[in-house]
């Protein structure tokens, strides 16, 4: 089975902090992906990756950077958390599409963070 | 551009009940379609998806789902709903490009007993 774990699954911060959420999995995908979830608007993509250092831009990038420093390890960054960026974020990683083809997304259990 | 709507916000049906869940999406392409549940603070699981081939599609929990293509549906159902189905359920479409993939706003199910 696919896992796909991230590093808290609560978190409460101070507005200005810098937030680190890491998110790791274990079936060697090359794409991962970091989304948030807010009521009634459903997945937003911030950013995704499809190999070690390389990254995208997804729909909601403002606020938000990442890290791909190893294949397995995903990482979330708000450079300084604002009352707004207070969401449910979910990591998923899917293993690569091939040409005219898609493949399923495996999701980690989430994080709620909180920004007072 | 692509997109996907689940045109309803809020479900209730009662247990032992038929459901149904509708999806609509834009895409320009051959579409592959998905849809998710989530439990309460949990996160999304695979019900089943749709690549190609037949357009009835069976999944997990006794779910199906029937792509349609003229009407660009997708539509979930199950014949007999559990109180255990209560959850949020979430379409979307992939595309090829990176493999990203374009959410519905979801469908939070309610089970009356």
């Amino acid at each position: 089975d696919v896992k796909v774990t991230q590093s808290s699954r609560y978190l409460v911060k101070r507005t200005g902090e810098k937030v680190f959420l890491e998110c790791v999995q274990d079936m060697d995908h090359e794409n991962m992906f970091w989304y948030r979830q807010d009521p009634g608007l459903g997945l937003r993509l911030i950013y995704f990756s499809y190999d070690v250092k390389m990254k995208e831009k997804g729909d909601i990038p403002e606020g938000y950077s990442v890290s791909r420093e190893k294949k397995e390890r995903f990482s979330l960054i708000l450079e300084s958390a604002s009352t707004n960026q207070t969401s449910m974020y979910l990591c998923a990683s899917s293993p690569p599409a091939g040409v005219g083809v898609t493949d399923t997304q495996y999701f980690g259990p989430g994080t709620r963070l909180t920004v007072l | 551009a692509q997109s996907v709507t689940q045109p309803d916000i809020h479900i209730t049906v009662s247990e032992g009940a038929s459901l149904e869940l509708r999806c609509n999406y834009s895409y320009g392409a051959t579409p592959y379609l998905f849809w998710y549940v989530q439990s309460p603070g949990q996160g999304l699981q695979l019900l089943l998806k749709y690549f190609s081939g037949d357009t009835l599609v069976q999944g997990i929990k006794g779910f199906e789902a029937e792509f349609k293509r003229s009407q660009s549906s997708f539509n979930l159902r199950k014949p007999s709903v559990h109180w255990s189905d209560a959850a949020e359920y979430f379409c979307a479409v992939g595309v090829y490009n990176f493999n990203k993939f374009y959410f519905g706003s979801g469908t939070k199910l309610n089970v009356k007993p």
